[in-house]
């Protein structure tokens, strides 16, 4: 069984185009994230939920926007694609940040030509 | 603002020695420092998590120092493998307590 599983594993797309990335966790935690892991491999926070809750909005353009339809998905929905936003997207969940460590997805590889 | 320094970007050594990564912090002082495994082509793993009250932390053949008067941690694999190659990344939760933010990473090559 997987922790937490996204969708797709490769994403090909324009410029221009809008994508999405799902994510789901079956580990029954509060807080989901998702972050960005660039071609320098530097892994950067980009949004927290807790409990469906925005609580991190990390300097991200607006283009993006997270969804939480429960507390056990998180989706990134990405606007009006850029070759900038080409990256690695890595969905994470865990307990309270003060009882232990992040889980990671295998990561969601966006490529924008 | 808070900074995490991962002071080498790459590691190599011969198996069976030793590796030591380095972890810095500055401006911050979080209650404890988390460190994860990251394969190519994976999403990163946890290993290990130490507290501002622990100086050491032992697991399998990892060891973790936590110095938080030099804002530092120290990463050891002992009698490393090849199959300890991979990047090794040092964590902290932000000041505001809501999410964890990552070094840079080191990977660390083990020749057999």
């Amino acid at each position: 069984d997987t922790a937490v599983s996204q969708t797709p594993k490769y994403l090909v797309t324009q410029m221009g185009n809008d994508k999405s990335i799902k994510c789901e966790q079956n580990l029954g935690h509060d807080t989901m994230y998702w972050y960005k892991q660039d071609s320098k491999k530097f892994l950067k926070i980009m949004f927290s939920y807790n409990n469906k809750e925005l609580i991190i909005n990390e300097t991200v353009p607006n283009r993006f926007s997270p969804k939480s339809p429960d507390k056990a998905h998180l989706n990134l929905h990405i606007n009006s694609l850029e070759l900038g936003d080409s990256a690695v997207y890595f969905c994470a969940s865990s307990l309270p940040l003060d009882t232990g460590e992040l889980f990671f997805g295998e990561g969601s590889r966006l490529t924008v030509l | 603002s808070q900074k995490i320094e991962q002071n080498s970007e790459a590691l190599n050594i011969q198996e069976g020695k030793t590796a030591t990564l380095t972890c810095n912090y500055t401006n911050y002082s979080p209650a404890y420092l988390q460190w994860y495994r990251q394969d190519p082509g994976r999403g990163p793993v946890f290993l290990l998590l130490i507290r501002e009250n622990e100086k050491e932390k032992r697991k399998e053949r990892l060891k973790v120092t936590f110095d938080t008067t030099l804002k530092q941690s120290l990463f050891h694999i002992t009698a490393s493998q090849p199959a300890d190659s991979a990047t090794y990344l040092c964590a902290l939760r932000n000041q505001a307590g809501t999410a964890l933010i990552f070094g840079k990473g080191t990977t660390l090559s083990v020749s057999s």
